[in-house]
């Protein structure tokens, strides 16, 4: 059974770096064949995709957040990270892991992990 | 990017009720499109993908129709445990867009 988990402080402060690791168990990253992506969800509001990353390093950022985003792979732990820039009130969210195939639906999410920018 | 349009945003139906919503892309998918259930505090699960195939251990009342750019998920007797907001996403281009949601409320 594929297991994802966020982890990472709750509370960013304003123009601070947010920073999210996503645990993969029941699943190696290294064997290759999905994306691992990130997603936010605004508090009562719809979800947007925030990028992906393969077993290769290669990511992909949705354009709107690109400027701000990097997404990083530690094969040896079998996890991968978010670090988003430069936050803003805009930014709180639960932000979430999942696992897809390449031009595939997310068949695996994690739990999620409310992360509120804040003074 | 594409722009996935929800309706109705929110809905009231009664247990046994049939229920349909509908997604609309601002262009083409090619049946590139996936529906979840989301229930409070919870992360969305997936229910159909590829427009209407069903996700393993998820209840036939559930179905999925379309193509182009329009498609619909339908309930066919709605029971307890689908009261929960429904998304819809589309996952033809590489960078991947939901609908704003659907919430599915008690009568």
């Amino acid at each position: 059974q594929v297991q994802l988990q966020e982890s990472g402080p709750g509370l960013v402060k304003p123009s601070q770096t947010l920073s999210l690791t996503c645990g993969v168990s029941g699943d190696s990253i290294s064997s290759g064949g999905y994306y691992w992506s990130w997603i936010r969800q605004h508090p009562g509001e719809g979800l947007e995709w925030i990028g992906f990353i393969y077993y290769s390093g290669t990511t992909y950022y949705n354009p709107s957040l690109k400027s701000r985003t990097s997404i990083s792979i530690d094969m040896s732990e079998n996890q991968f990270s978010l670090k988003l820039t430069s936050v803003t009130a805009a930014d709180t969210a639960v932000y979430y892991c999942a696992r897809s195939n390449p031009s595939e639906p997310f068949d695996y999410w994690g739990q999620g992990t409310l992360v509120t920018v804040s003074s | 990017d594409i722009q996935m349009t929800q309706s109705p945003s929110s809905l009231s139906a009664s247990v046994g009720d049939r229920v349909t919503i509908t997604c609309r892309a601002s262009q083409g998918i090619s049946y590139s499109l996936a529906w979840y259930q989301q229930k409070p505090g919870r992360a969305p699960k997936l229910l159909l993908y590829a427009a209407s195939r069903l996700q393993s251990g998820v209840p036939s009342r559930f179905s999925g129709s379309g193509s182009g750019t329009d498609y619909a998920l339908t309930i066919s007797s709605l029971q307890p445990e689908d009261f929960a907001t429904y998304y819809c996403q589309q996952y033809s281009t590489i960078t991947k867009t939901f609908g704003q949601g659907t919430k599915v409320e008690v009568k």
